[in-house]
């Protein structure tokens, strides 16, 4: 099932801060980022496991509440390249505990940076 | 450079034609997939391979054809059976296939069917 992304767009001037969210109706064995451009591919930036494990890029924050089944990433001052279009994708936690291999996406959040 | 390819940027065809993408990765990467994108609708998954000579279908395979001859080649067939052809195709790959594993992405195909 789909996750559930909020705001579906946001403007904002250069040096403010966004919090793009990710829910989900499943148990969560984790969440990924993804920035993408008008027209190009999506670029990864981060992965959230369950029990705390992340991976991705050094400037890029987000968290992962399993409780919720929720993440959130954090995009403090803003720069104008970080306009573009932000994708959570969930994997699910499977009977066994373990992660499925399906990765689903959400239907995206939109930011525009303005100077 | 290591990356994805994936030929042609933009193709045009005809209805009731059958039309390949191809896509190519020398990342060495074990898992490939190809996802359609529509406006607003996000990624959906078509169809994925974990290795060579297999492949599973994701949520929106029916009209869809995919081949895993070779590790670095993953070709994608949009058949005349799919209804709505005309999206965004993007291939990716990832060094395993699990929840912990990033995926990289090509630059797409654009495909218009009329």
């Amino acid at each position: 099932q789909q996750p559930v992304q909020s705001p579906q767009a946001v403007i904002l001037r250069e040096g403010e801060d966004a919090v793009i969210n990710c829910s989900s109706s499943k148990a969560l064995y984790s969440v990924h980022w993804y920035r993408q451009k008008h027209g190009e591919a999506p670029v990864f930036l981060m992965i959230l496991l369950k029990g705390g494990e992340q991976k991705g890029h050094e400037k890029i924050s987000a968290s992962f509440n399993e409780k919720k089944q929720q993440s959130s990433l954090y995009l403090t001052a803003s720069q104008l390249s970080y306009s573009g279009t932000y994708f959570c994708g969930t994997v699910p936690v499977m009977y066994s505990g373990g992660g499925a291999d399906g990765l689903t996406f959400g239907k995206g959040t939109h930011l525009i940076i303005q100077p | 450079d290591g990356g994805i390819t994936q030929s042609p940027k933009y193709l045009f065809r005809k209805e009731g034609q059958n039309v390949t993408l191809s896509c190519e990765q020398n990342l060495n990467h074990d898992a490939m997939y190809w996802y359609r994108q529509d406006p607003g609708q996000g990624l959906r998954l078509i169809y994925y391979s974990q290795i060579v000579n297999d492949f599973q279908k994701g949520d929106i395979a029916e009209g869809y054809s995919v081949s895993r001859e070779k590790k670095e080649s993953f070709p994608l067939t949009v058949t005349s059976a799919q209804k709505n052809p005309t999206a965004f195709y993007l291939c990716a790959s990832s060094m395993g296939m699990g929840p912990g594993y990033e995926q990289y992405f090509g630059p797409g195909t654009r495909l218009t069917v009329t």
